[in-house]
């Protein structure tokens, strides 16, 4: 049974680009989350999705934006990258019915802005 | 805001020691989970808690909820060097579902 996949593993952006990240969720789960984990620091959330719209959304501007498929796969767009943007992105799986119990992460995207 | 304080935020032991890692916060969670990260990885779920004062055990990990349900501890006995990692607790708050607030971490080593 696949985990949560992330794609790419590493990504080296130039300061102003735009970037895409990609995540498939745990088979079975229906919500994603995503999170920022700087060096040295604890996640952040950024927002999650369910049925394919923003449910929840973290203390970030706007050129973060996200997505979401029918099949619960999920994007994470990053517009205008400033070098504080260099981070671990963490996509996080989850199923919606109930309580929450916690999360599957992925291994994340390593974001380098230069 | 929420915020989870977790500490400490280093620990060095030896192999065999007993070390108890503490999450504190002012406001009150629904549930609280602690994760092991390793270098590369995303962070891997070890156990969530619902139940202010609830215990639960996972081999040689014991994980407490406070009565209020605003703090957590992990304790370790006997610690072995594949314990080593990140430790990170992070709570759930009562009307966010999955919308964690995590702490900052506490960073294991275990010298064999």
């Amino acid at each position: 049974d696949a985990g949560v996949t992330q794609s790419p593993t590493h990504l080296i952006k130039t300061r102003g680009q735009q970037v895409t990240l990609r995540c498939s969720p745990k088979s079975g789960h229906d919500t994603v989350s995503w999170y920022q984990q700087a060096l040295g620091q604890g996640p952040q959330f950024i927002f999650q999705y369910y049925e394919e719209e923003e449910r929840q959304r973290g203390n970030f501007p706007d050129r973060f934006s996200g997505h979401q498929f029918p099949n619960y796969s999920s994007e994470l767009n990053v517009n205008a990258l400033l070098l504080g943007d260099s981070a671990l992105y963490l996509c996080a799986s989850s199923y919606s019915t109930g309580n929450f119990y916690g999360y599957t992460f992925g291994s994340g995207t390593r974001l380098t802005v230069v | 805001t929420q915020l989870l304080e977790q500490s400490p935020q280093f620990l060095s032991i030896q192999e065999g020691e007993n070390l108890t890692v503490y999450c504190n916060s002012s406001s009150v969670f629904s549930s609280l989970q602690w994760y092991r990260q390793e270098p590369g990885e995303g962070p891997v779920l070890l156990v969530t808690v619902v139940t202010g004062g609830e215990v639960k055990k996972l081999k040689r990990l014991t994980f407490q909820f406070g009565d209020a349900r605003k703090d957590s501890s992990l304790h370790i006995t006997a610690a072995q060097p594949g314990d080593t990692g990140l430790y990170l607790c992070a709570g759930n708050g009562g009307t966010s579902y999955g919308k964690l607030t995590f702490g900052q971490g506490t960073i294991l080593t275990v010298h064999p």
